[in-house]
């Protein structure tokens, strides 16, 4: 089945320690996101990409990074994890981002633990 | 920017028909969505309008109204595995390259 994979589910790293959060898909999605989603919160877009083209949202901080190899794989770095960046994270695809291609495709997130 | 309105919670019981409410300001707006979300999942899409009216898909509907910035879902037989977090979801700004969720609504589904 065609679906968005992340790795590792639970990831837990300590105060100022980097840490990689994984994504890869078989749907051969043009657009990959990622999203930050904290207790009882909705899911916050944190940046995605368009095929090879990075968009950030205007209030990710700088902490967050992204990279995308190649269509299938795509990587969240946090170079120093404060408490506060403790949360689910989620990566999702689209086909497209205009009107026609809203559906977006939810992978099971990786839930960070920040000591 | 965007921001978006929805009820914080709604209660209801097997077999009934709920709506959820989404308000929405955006300077750009192509389209609102709906998410699914249950307690400890991903969220998953329910509908998508980008056009004025209802979209059916089985049990839910969706509905938008975009002169009055309006839209909701309609859940009809309610079922206790309805019992989730619902999110309206607006693409806006930027050539509709930003994408934002609602607060959310908790449904629960009581016997």
């Amino acid at each position: 089945d065609a679906m968005v994979i992340q790795n590792p589910r639970y990831q837990v790293t300590q105060f100022g320690k980097p840490v990689t959060l994984s994504c890869s898909q078989t749907l051969n999605h043009n657009v990959m996101y990622w999203y930050q989603q904290k207790s009882s919160q909705a899911p916050k877009l944190l940046f995605h990409y368009y095929d090879k083209d990075f968009n950030n949202e205007a209030d990710t901080p700088d902490n967050f990074q992204s990279r995308r190899p190649n269509t299938s794989f795509c990587f969240l770095d946090i170079r120093s994890p404060g408490l506060g960046d403790a949360a689910m994270y989620l990566c999702a695809t689209s086909r497209t981002v205009d009107r026609g291609g809203d559906e977006q495709f939810f992978g099971p997130g990786t839930r960070l633990t920040v000591l | 920017g965007q921001s978006l309105e929805q009820p914080s919670e709604v209660t209801a019981v097997e077999g009934a028909i709920v709506q959820i409410n989404c308000t929405y300001q955006t300077s750009g707006f192509y389209g609102l969505s709906w998410y699914q979300q249950h307690d400890g999942g991903a969220p998953t899409f329910l509908s998508y309008n980008a056009l004025d009216g209802l979209e059916e898909t089985g049990r839910f509907s969706s509905f938008l109204s975009r002169s009055d910035s309006y839209g909701y879902l309609l859940l009809q037989e309610l079922q206790m595995k309805d019992s989730a977090s619902y999110f309206c979801a607006v693409r806006g700004d930027n050539y509709g390259q930003n994408f934002v969720f609602g607060p959310g609504t908790r449904l629960s589904v009581l016997p």
